[in-house]
């Protein structure tokens, strides 16, 4: 079936460093992925998204690359700050428009 | 960005008993709402998908009769437990979009507590 996986559960950075978090997807269909920080007790809240028409995309502090050719998708954030803290899952729309996710990092920012 | 809401925040009740759950997009139209199920330091499990005037589409496991979803408006969505166990125990969050909304905004979630 469809799964979005990540590398690695937890993640600690130092504050003021750069922190990449990645995933990687198993349906090559995939033509959206999405980005999300999740804090403790909260709804997920978007982050940014990215089309699979394209390898990056950038924000505010964050970037998005998408690497098809091995179904891999990574979340950058420049200059990492403590408000950062979450727990961060990407996502893809799946079949019928359902949002799969994958299993979540949890990021620590130590300051 | 797209707002969506959810009531209550929290709720703790007795083995048994049923519990609704609301889902609000408050500033669009809301064609369909995803409910999903979260346990603690785990992913998001995708519960059931609700179709505004349609019977909803559970996901594999997940027991209609146990999980009443009703989206019998454009802006409102409810998911009601019945029969609430201890393992039911988890928190509920909807999402929510309509055609010309693509990145699905997630309401605040509800803590579903079954004693």
């Amino acid at each position: 079936g469809e799964s979005v996986g990540l590398h690695l559960p937890t993640l600690s950075v130092q504050e003021g460093d750069n922190s990449i978090i990645n995933c990687a997807y198993s349906n090559s269909a995939s033509d959206y992925f999405i980005w999300y920080k999740q804090e403790s007790g909260k709804g997920p809240q978007f982050i940014i998204d990215i089309r699979s028409n394209m390898d990056k995309r950038q924000g505010q502090r964050v970037t998005v690359l998408l690497n098809k050719t091995v179904k891999h998708l990574s979340l950058q954030i420049a200059a990492t700050q403590p408000g950062d803290s979450a727990v961060y899952f990407c996502a893809e729309i799946g079949q019928g428009g359902k949002l799969i996710f994958g299993q979540g990092t949890e990021l620590s920012v130590k300051p | 960005g797209a707002v969506v809401s959810q009531h209550p925040s929290w709720v703790i009740c007795k083995s048994g008993t049923s519990v609704k759950i609301e889902c609000r997009s408050l500033d669009f139209q809301a064609t369909t709402m995803f409910w999903y199920r979260q346990f603690p330091k785990q992913s998001l499990m995708l519960m059931a998908t609700s179709n505004e005037g349609s019977k909803a589409t559970y996901e594999q496991g997940v027991e209609k009769d146990k999980f009443l979803i009703n989206h019998a408006s454009l802006t409102l969505s409810t998911l009601t437990v019945t029969s609430a166990h201890p393992e039911d125990s988890s928190f509920y969050i909807c999402s929510a979009n309509s055609g010309t909304i693509t990145r699905k905004y997630f309401g605040p979630g509800t803590r579903l507590t079954v004693t």
